[in-house]
């Protein structure tokens, strides 16, 4: 099975910064790679599929990119309501696997 | 609009096999290019695929669990059905399930989450 890293597991920044997440694939995933981000009691919300298109309601600030093995979320200018948890997971085959998951925390 | 909605036992017993169901509306199992999917949280950690069914009926699982997990489809009632046997304290954890669109203006991954049911597994 594909085998997700993601760095940092904790994230310590403040409204306005830019913040960048890496997600390490164990194998070429391609592009089929996605971003979710997660808050305390709910389902994972879908933030950016095939690496770098962003679904359809997500504010241009989150972007994606990379392909292969190594990938990155950006959050632009960090807004309140982005203090969450974020996994990447790839779908390059049907063994979906997600990543350990980075906390996006108040600094 | 596409909904989903997980159902089953909050609490089991272990060694007792765990049935959930996810019950769906705004698309047909039927279609070609839908698949629907269980995804497990527990408490604390990553999700962590369980299984699939195509709209053709093929099943995928994943496999490390592969001996214990059944995946099902009632398509007349928009319904997935999952079962897992031999629950252990481990298997305590949110369970959803979520849809996946493979059409061409799909996304291809777990576009649309059900809110998740917690199972606890304890005598």
């Amino acid at each position: 099975d594909v085998q997700m890293t993601q760095s940092p597991s904790t994230l310590s920044a403040s409204v306005g910064d830019r913040v960048t997440i890496t997600c390490r694939a164990s194998q070429s995933i391609k592009i089929w790679l996605a971003w979710y981000q997660q808050k305390p009691g709910k389902a994972p919300k879908l933030l950016v599929y095939k690496a770098s298109s962003l679904e359809t309601g997500v504010p241009s600030r989150f972007s994606g990119s990379g392909s292969g093995t190594e990938f990155t979320l950006t959050i632009d200018s960090l807004q309140p309501d982005d203090f969450a948890t974020y996994y990447c997971q790839q779908y390059d085959s049907y063994l979906y696997t997600f990543g350990q998951g980075t906390k996006v925390e108040i600094k | 609009q596409v909904t989903l909605r997980e159902s089953g036992p909050a609490l089991v017993k272990p060694t007792q096999t765990l049935t959930l169901t996810c019950s769906f509306s705004g698309f047909s199992l039927n279609t070609s290019g839908m698949c629907v999917s269980w995804i497990r949280q527990p408490p604390g950690k990553a999700p962590e695929w369980l299984a699939l069914i195509d709209w053709d009926g093929s099943r995928y699982y994943t496999t490390s669990l592969r001996t214990r997990l059944t995946i099902s489809k009632d398509t007349s009632k928009n319904q997935v059905v999952l079962t897992m046997t031999n629950m252990g304290p481990v298997d305590t954890g949110t369970y959803y399930c979520a849809r996946i669109s493979r059409t061409a203006t799909g996304t291809a991954t777990f576009q649309h989450w059900g809110q998740g049911t917690l199972v606890t597994v304890s005598s």
